[in-house]
């Protein structure tokens, strides 16, 4: 079954130490995308990448980095510099256009204390 | 930068009866889709709509859209316990921009 996978579903992590979400697709979709969900909120743009090599900041980037070595992954960073990073992060993938929806994974949980 | 906004926040309704949910937005868009999500899990894409569209149909699923208004709605027909989730709009005015959400709650 083609999909999205998020690993893993819950990351606990002490306050100061970076941490990588992994993010993996097997669509075949060339763009892929980072959001933050806070409770009872809607979902924020971290990062998003249309082509292997490329991503662009989103609304909420600071604090986050990305790569996109291979159309299948986009690992999201979270570093010491990002204050709050306690929240469900989601990734998403879609083929280009406009009219396109996203397809999501089922997203990492992450706590830091 | 919030583009979409839902309204109620939440719902609560019985079984069998129909839920409403609606979205406002600021700018011009291309597309709205409406998304839902279970709780703890991603969201799954419901239904599109397009600027030039006024309403569009999927199952139970009725959505509609006013540009004029910047506005557009869900409605849920004969829903069951299996809808309550979130619902969330999302417009496209060069990226998608989540809304806040509606919570529904169907009790049985």
């Amino acid at each position: 079954d083609g999909g999205i996978t998020q690993s893993p579903k819950y990351l606990f992590r002490k306050e100061g130490q970076n941490v990588t979400l992994s993010c993996e697709q097997n669509l075949n979709h060339d763009a892929m995308y980072w959001y933050r969900q806070d409770p009872g909120q809607g979902l924020r743009l971290i990062y998003y990448s249309q082509i292997v090599n490329d991503f662009q900041k989103g609304d909420i980037a600071e604090g986050y980095s990305v790569s996109r070595e291979k159309k299948e992954s986009f690992p999201l960073t979270v570093t010491s510099a990002q204050k709050n990073p306690t929240a469900f992060y989601l990734c998403a993938s879609s083929i280009q256009g406009a009219d396109s929806p996203l397809h999501f994974g089922n997203g990492t949980r992450l706590t830091v204390t | 930068s919030q583009q979409g906004e839902e309204d109620p926040q939440a719902l609560s309704i019985q079984e069998g009866e129909n839920a409403t949910m609606n979205c406002s937005y600021k700018t011009s868009i291309n597309n709205l889709q409406w998304y839902r999500q279970n709780s703890g899990r991603g969201l799954v894409h419901l239904i599109l709509i397009r600027s030039n569209e006024r309403e569009k149909h999927s199952g139970r699923l009725r959505v509609t859209l006013d540009t004029s208004k910047k506005s557009s709605s869900l409605l849920i027909t004969a829903s069951r316990a299996a809808d309550t989730a979130s619902y969330f709009c999302a417009t496209d005015g060069g990226k998608l921009i989540f809304g806040q959400g509606t919570e529904l709650s169907v009790k049985p």
